[in-house]
Order: structure tokens, then sequence, then C-alpha cells
């Protein structure tokens, strides 16, 4: 299996722009988790899906971040408009279940100018 | 709120010694489950271990080992036999159900060195 694979690996934009980042998860895994990494804040889940259904958005910033799960094998996180705060490596996860391992993926760094 | 403590932010040991990373975490649910996942400069987070609240025993796995004292809500982690490779960030993390929501929290890390 090749893990859960995330696009891009880096990504450098400029404020106002949109960003689109993007998970394949492992198949058959029920769970997708995204999360964001900083050195101020840790590791923070911002939504999770189950079943491609969102379950808790509420670790969401604000209006200007969506994410969808349309189908088993695809997830986006989008930014818009993005802001130097978003900088960040944003990392993409699934598991089994709710108790089992997370399989992360190898994150995306995304750095707002 | 539920939340997870990670007292030391860096730590350092010597190789082929034994260090531990303390956890501690806060909960009023009688069921869950811990886990400690390891992030080298590599950036990929891998799970190191898992823990179930239910069994007392504690999770061992080769030279990693977890110290669960579920009523001082204390989850360590013991690596033993320390190798260079063993340097990174370690993530504590804590999950349970609350509320309907399948949150899996982490601690802020422990940056653990490994010097020759």
């Amino acid at each position: 299996d090749a893990g859960v694979i995330q696009s891009p690996r880096h990504e450098v934009t400029e404020m106002g722009q949109e960003v689109t980042l993007r998970c394949k998860p492992i198949s058959g895994h029920d769970y997708l988790f995204w999360y964001r990494q900083t050195m101020m804040r840790g590791l923070e889940l911002l939504i999770y899906f189950n079943n491609n259904v969102p379950i808790d958005d509420s670790g969401m910033p604000e209006d200007r971040f969506s994410a969808k799960m349309p189908n088993a094998s695809f997830s986006t996180l989008k930014i818009q408009p993005s802001e130097p705060r978003d900088s960040a490596v944003y990392f993409c996860a699934s598991s089994f279940t709710w108790h089992t391992e997370l399989f992360f993926g190898e994150g995306s760094r995304l750095t707002v100018l | 709120a539920q939340t997870v403590t990670q007292s030391q932010p860096e730590m350092s040991v010597q190789e082929a010694e034994t260090v531990t990373l303390s956890c501690t975490y806060d909960t009023s649910e009688n069921n869950y489950y811990l886990f400690w996942y390891k992030q080298p400069p590599s950036r990929q987070m891998i799970l190191v271990i898992r823990q179930e609240a239910y069994k007392q025993q504690n999770a061992t796995e080769n030279r990693f080992s977890v110290n669960f004292q579920k009523a001082a809500k204390s989850f360590s982690l013991k690596i033993s036999d320390s190798q260079l490779g063993d340097t990174a960030m370690y993530f504590c993390a804590f999950i349970n159900t609350q509320g309907g929501s399948e949150k899996l929290v982490f601690g802020k890390g422990t940056k653990l060195t490994v010097n020759p």
C-alpha cells in the first residue's frame, strides 16, 4: 500500500491567493483527518470525516477554510483567501476506525507571503 | 475540554541508555485510548505504541514501553537502549468519544535527541 498521499509537498503563495491541498487516504479506511502543525500551537485537528461525511469541523479556524471529501479516495482542504498566518504544515491522516492507528501523510508545507 | 500535557519540551540521552518521556491527560471518561507518535526530522508521523485504558497491562513494543497509571492519568514512554534513529519529536495523544466526537488530541511534543 502506498500510504496516505498528500500534494503538494510544498506550496508558496501570496496573500489573497486560493490554496488547495489534496489527500488520498489509504484504501479501506473509514476515517480521514486534517491537522495543522505550527511551532506555536502544535498539532491542531481542523476537521474529520467518517465515510466521507464531515463529522466535526469545530477546529476549522474561520470561513476562509473549507474541506470536502467527494468520495472515499480523495479529500481537499481549501483556503480562500490565504493569509500569512495560515503558514504551517498541513497533515492528512486516515484510519480504519476512530480508535485505531492513524496513518499520516508526509504533510504539505504552506508558506503564505 | 480534554487536554494532554507533555511537560518536557526537550530531552537528550546518550546512545544505549534509557530515557522516559512524561505525559499526563485530563478526562472524565473511563474508556479511552492513548498513543505515542514519533515525528522524525523527515516530518512524517508514525505510531510508536498504543494503550487501551481498560487494559491494566502496560503496552510494550520492542524497546518501547509505557507506564500507564490510570488513577494518576499518567502515560509515560520509556525507550530502552536508545539509538540514534530515535532522535525525533514524540507526541502523546488521547482519544475517546466524549460528546460523540472522536477527536485525537495531541500534546505539544517532546524533542528527543540521542547523542552518540
